[in-house]
């Protein structure tokens, strides 16, 4: 089975543009997930895409967001860039599995997009 | 939110040698994953291992949800198991779930 993939791996941009980076998850998996990663501020949780409504959100102003498509293939985009904003983006892909107790909740992550903004 | 406490921060061993990291956390969980993140800055999928213990090669893991931690063994190191290691954390309830992520523990294994 493939793994979750990403596209771009690698973007540079200058401040004020927008991006939109695009991330395929495993086949059968419904959820996608977003998060920032950057030396400061560690891995930070974006926001969750399930049967293409977002269920869960960050704590990240309203210059990202995101949607998800009926292939569940989800993209982020950020606009009105800036200088904080380069940072490792990495999407994660999971699946809900009912368990005895409940519900499990296991990610895969693709190999990033890594943006810089100057 | 659920705060989560990795040590220690940066380990240094030889090839060959044993290692425990730790994960502690502060609220209850029912969600918890080990990561490594390569020096590419792929982020591979260890364990989820919300409660118990599992093992997977040299590598095992155990968490106690009830005294909020969780540790990762690593055995007889390789060079290959260089890398950052994260543990993740949350409360998965009726499709709401943000995982909280700790700082990592950076590993170097030298030759």
């Amino acid at each position: 089975k493939a793994g979750v993939t990403q596209t771009p791996r690698y973007l540079i941009k200058t401040r004020g543009q927008q991006v939109t980076l695009s991330c395929s998850p495993i086949s059968g998996h419904r959820s996608v997930s977003w998060y920032q990663q950057t030396p400061g501020q560690g891995l930070q949780f974006l926001f969750e895409y399930f049967s293409e409504t977002q269920r869960n959100k960050g704590n990240f102003p309203g210059r990202f967001s995101g949607r998800q498509f009926s292939n569940s293939r989800s993209e982020m985009n950020v606009s009105t860039l800036e200088l904080g904003d380069s940072a490792l983006y990495l999407c994660a892909s999971s699946l809900f599995t009912p368990t005895g107790t409940g519900e499990s909740y296991e990610q895969y992550f693709g190999p990033g997009t890594r943006l810089t903004v100057t | 939110g659920i705060q989560v406490e990795q040590s220690p921060p940066d380990l240094i061993l030889q090839e060959g040698a044993n290692s425990t990291l730790r994960c502690n956390f502060s609220d209850s969980v029912n969600n918890l994953q080990w990561f490594h993140q390569n020096p590419w800055g792929q982020l591979i999928n260890l364990f989820y291992i919300p409660s118990g213990t599992k093992q997977n090669g040299r590598l095992s893991a155990t968490t106690v949800a009830t005294e909020r931690y969780s540790l990762l063994y690593i055995s007889s190191s390789q060079t290959t198991d260089s890398g950052v290691y994260f543990c993740a954390v949350g409360y998965l309830s009726g499709g709401s779930y943000i995982p909280t992520f700790g700082r990592g523990t950076s590993l170097i294994v030298h030759p």
